[in-house]
């Protein structure tokens, strides 16, 4: 079992350039959530997805971001217009079901983004 | 708003000491805690993870604790080693099926 595996694992933009980020679950987990951990802080919860849906995007910033999971193929999170501010660790993380009760999450190593 | 955060941000101790690290948070009203490992540059990693009906959770050397009424966890190593050298993180599921919260970490180095 691979895990969740997550590409590239650095990305360098500079500012204005779009950036993609891929992410594909572990076998069998049709649930994928993406988290930012901007330097110095605690990781921050973007999206949670299902296959085809968008179930939660209570933190995702308003503009520039979008995230999707498309019925075949890895989750994408794309970011627009890069700015510096956007520089961050990205994480995935899946789980055969949402999470609740015992169910657990599952992260990938995530995708360093630099902007320059 | 859910709120966690952790104590000490970070924290140095030769190796063989036991520590404690800490974790509070705001909501008590939780379905689980989840103690994570977050080596340099790297992704995270379970360690423990407790249900809300659950006081503790063990591993090896590590032993989680959960008083949900108090809003507080512990995470207790034993016989503390350089390889545990890491951050630790503490995130709580409010049960919204959808996301975690994760307190900023406590930063460890265990030296030799």
């Amino acid at each position: 079992n691979a895990g969740v595996m997550q590409n590239p694992r650095h990305l360098v933009r500079r500012r204005g350039q779009e950036a993609r980020l891929r992410c594909s679950p572990m076998k069998g987990h049709s649930h994928v959530y993406w988290y930012r951990q901007l330097p110095e802080e605690g990781l921050k919860f973007m999206v949670y997805l299902q296959k085809e849906n968008i179930i939660d995007e209570s933190g995702m910033p308003k503009e520039r971001f979008s995230a999707e999971f498309p019925k075949e193929g890895p989750s994408i999170l794309r970011i627009q217009q890069v700015v510096r501010g956007d520089s961050a660790a990205y994480f995935c993380a899946s789980s055969p079901v949402g999470i609740s009760g015992a169910n657990v999450l599952t992260f990938g190593a995530g995708s360093r983004l630099t902007v320059l | 708003k859910q709120e966690v955060t952790q104590i000490p941000a970070a924290l140095s101790v030769p190796e063989g000491e036991n520590l404690v690290l800490n974790c509070s948070f705001t909501d008590s009203a939780i379905y689980n805690l989840q103690w994570f490992r977050q080596d340099p540059g790297k992704g995270l990693t379970s360690l423990l993870l407790i249900q809300s009906s659950q006081r503790e959770q063990t591993s090896g050397r590590l032993n989680a604790s959960l008083d949900k009424s108090s809003g507080r966890s512990t995470l207790y190593i034993a016989a503390s080693q350089p390889g545990d050298s890491a951050t630790y993180l503490c995130a709580v599921n409010t049960g919204t099926a959808s996301k975690l919260t994760f307190g900023t970490g406590t930063r460890l180095q265990v030296t030799l």
